[in-house]
Order: C-alpha cells, then sequence, then structure tokens
C-alpha cells in the first residue's frame, strides 16, 4: 500500500526566509503533484511532476522529484504572508490510477 | 467549462438518514473519485472509478456506495448515515494517467447529528 509522508506538518516561517517542505512515498511513482488549500475552500493544483529530475517553479515555490529516492521537495524563497496555507502532496503509483495524499503541511508566514 | 460541480454546499442529515452527494464534471475526464478531508488526516480516497461502468474501494469505502453510469456523473451515497461521517467531501477528476493534473469540486460540508 502506499504511504506518501510529508515533512514538516507544521511550519511557522518569518517572512523574507527560505524554506523547504519534504515529501516521502514509499513505492514506485512517476506522478507527483502539489497542492495548495485555504482554509474552508477546495485544493488548487500548483505543479504536476511526471519524470524523474522534473523542476517547476511558479513565482516563490519551486518543486522538484526523485523518483529514485521517493522523494519530492517543494522550495519557498523569500517568504510572503499570502503564502501562509496548507500544503499538499500527492502521488499515483506507476501502473495505477488512484491519487493517495500526504497529511498535508500547515505553513504560517509572519510578518 | 464548469469543470466539477459538487452539490449540495452544505448538509445537515440525523443519524441512521440516506442522502446522495452529486459530482459532476464536463471535462470527458475518465478518472473520478471521493474524497473525505478531516482535520488533521489529510484527505483520504473512498472510492474511485476509471470510467463509465468501473468503480473500486478506496482506503475508507465503509458505509459509502458509488456508481458510475455515465462519464459525466459520479454520486456517492451514504447508506444510513453516522456522526463518523462528518466531515468534509470532495469529488476529483482527470484524464486517464493524471498528466494534466487532477481537478477538483468546491466540496460537500456533511454534518451528521
Amino acid at each position: 500500500e502506499l504511504k506518501v509522508e510529508q515533512n514538516p506538518l507544521f511550519l511557522s516561517m518569518q517572512e523574507g526566509k527560505n524554506y523547504t517542505i519534504y515529501c516521502n512515498y514509499s513505492t514506485t511513482s512517476d506522478r507527483l503533484y502539489w497542492y495548495r488549500q485555504d482554509p474552508g475552500k477546495s485544493l488548487e493544483s500548483l505543479f504536476v511532476l511526471l519524470s524523474n529530475g522534473a523542476v517547476k517553479q511558479e513565482g516563490r515555490l519551486m518543486a522538484s522529484l526523485d523518483t529514485k529516492a521517493r522523494l519530492s521537495t517543494l522550495h519557498i524563497t523569500a517568504a510572503v504572508h499570502d503564502l501562509s496555507a496548507t500544503y499538499f502532496c500527492a502521488v499515483v503509483e506507476t501502473s495505477g490510477s488512484r491519487l493517495t495524499f500526504g497529511e498535508g503541511t500547515q505553513l504560517t508566514v509572519n510578518p | 467549462n464548469a469543470g466539477v460541480t459538487q452539490t449540495p454546499k452544505f448538509q445537515v442529515l440525523k443519524t441512521g438518514q440516506s442522502m446522495t452527494l452529486q459530482c459532476a464534471q464536463d471535462m470527458n475526464h475518465e478518472y473520478m473519485s471521493w474524497y473525505r478531508q478531516d482535520p488533521g488526516m489529510g484527505l483520504r480516497l473512498i472510492h474511485y472509478s476509471v470510467g463509465a461502468g468501473i468503480t473500486d474501494q478506496g482506503e475508507v469505502p465503509n458505509g459509502y456506495n458509488v456508481s458510475r453510469s455515465t462519464t459525466e456523473d459520479f454520486p456517492l451515497r451514504l447508506l444510513s448515515a453516522a456522526p463518523s461521517q462528518t466531515s468534509v467531501y470532495f469529488c476529483a477528476s482527470s484524464r486517464g494517467g493524471g498528466a494534466g493534473g487532477y481537478t477538483f469540486g468546491s466540496g460537500t460540508r456533511l454534518t451528521v447529528v
């Protein structure tokens, strides 16, 4: 059974600082997704990573995928308050179709 | 293009009542799924479907039924609601393989009293 683990689960940052959220998964996969969720809202797609070594960037967020290490990272550069949200990674096993989520990382960016 | 539409947005049920949560998508996606989200537990897969007429169980299927008679619709039925089913329910869909990502509906907040 596929397990997806994120860390940290809670992250409090100061504006302007950098940090990385980690997503580990337990079986082979070449499809990994990052989502953002604001309180009381649905999930917003941030990144779709479909191959080993994939790197995508949008604004202050950059995501990467290492399928050999079964690891994805979401790097935050020079955090701003608007990035405060919960971030989820989700994984689909190779040859599968089920999307399995990590527990989420609750990010708070303080002025 | 409405994407994934869930109805209702809010619902209160009494223990033992039944109801159906509706999910419809207009993107001709083969894959559809239902998740529940509880505080501190992320999203857990209830049931999913890879095409019309095909459904399968996810991580937490007990107490829920699904069917997929058309590509567009994937309703979730609660047979006899229990307080443990109080949660926020999300429907998601994707084109086969997920290369374009998974699109989520706005959610249904269900309270069982």
